[in-house]
């Protein structure tokens, strides 16, 4: 398994700042992954965090916007950054991890983002 | 493109009513299917997989069973408990699909009264 925490849990922050939302493993991964949950929405993925080397996006998200540190293979970062009322959302990082011949993901807790 | 269709909540139940809680998918290929739970206050939880048609995956008396013929993956158990009060998300993942880009409903909230 796997057991993930992220900084900050919530924040309320102001139109145009940017937030840095962090995330932990305590494990070392190969996979991660940072997803959005918007109010009523389902999940969606942002990118992949690949350590060593640029993120990769998904359609629709930019590395401006979105940019992304992996540093090492228990740790990355997500800055939402120029935040408009629109970025609103659950931030949720998310690790895959083989065992065996199975792979199974595991989610961290989210980050609560109200951008006013 | 791919989709998750899963039943609106909130769904509110007494405690040992029988629960289904349904999910339809569009794909093409063959996609894996899950279930994950997100209790109050904690991530995401994988609750139970499918990898293949007629495949039933079940944990924890949950149970739900992989059909291709109506591409549906719905969920159930027998009895619930106050303790599986949480939001239930459907899931898959298209076979050969890159890890990591799981496609998921928008989730059904689950409420057990005592």
């Amino acid at each position: 398994s796997a057991v993930i925490s992220q900084k900050p849990s919530r924040d309320i922050c102001q139109r145009g700042t940017s937030l840095t939302i962090q995330c932990q493993v305590d494990s070392q991964v190969t996979m991660m992954f940072w997803y959005r949950q918007q109010p009523g929405q389902s999940l969606t993925l942002i990118a992949t965090a690949n350590q060593g080397s640029e993120a990769t996006y998904e359609s629709g998200f930019v590395i401006d916007k979105f940019p992304i540190s992996r540093p090492n293979l228990t740790f990355s970062t997500l800055t939402v950054s120029n935040m408009s009322p629109e970025d609103s959302s659950i931030y949720l990082c998310s690790v895959g991890k083989l065992a065996g011949v199975n792979y199974e993901q595991y989610f961290g807790p989210g980050t609560r983002l109200t951008v006013t | 493109g791919d989709s998750v269709t899963q039943m609106e909540g909130p769904v509110t139940l007494s405690e040992e009513a029988f629960l289904t809680i349904n999910c339809t998918y569009t794909a093409t290929g063959y996609p894996s299917l899950f279930w994950y739970v997100q209790y109050p206050g904690e991530g995401l939880q994988l609750l139970l997989k499918a990898t293949k048609a007629d495949d039933k995956g079940s944990n924890k008396g949950f149970e739900a069973t992989y059909r291709k013929e109506t591409t549906s993956f719905h969920l159930e158990k027998g009895s619930v408990q106050v303790s599986d009060s949480a939001v239930y998300f459907c899931a898959l993942r298209k076979y050969g699909g890159s890890q990591g880009n799981l496609i998921f409903g928008k989730g059904t909230k689950l409420s057990v009264k005592p």
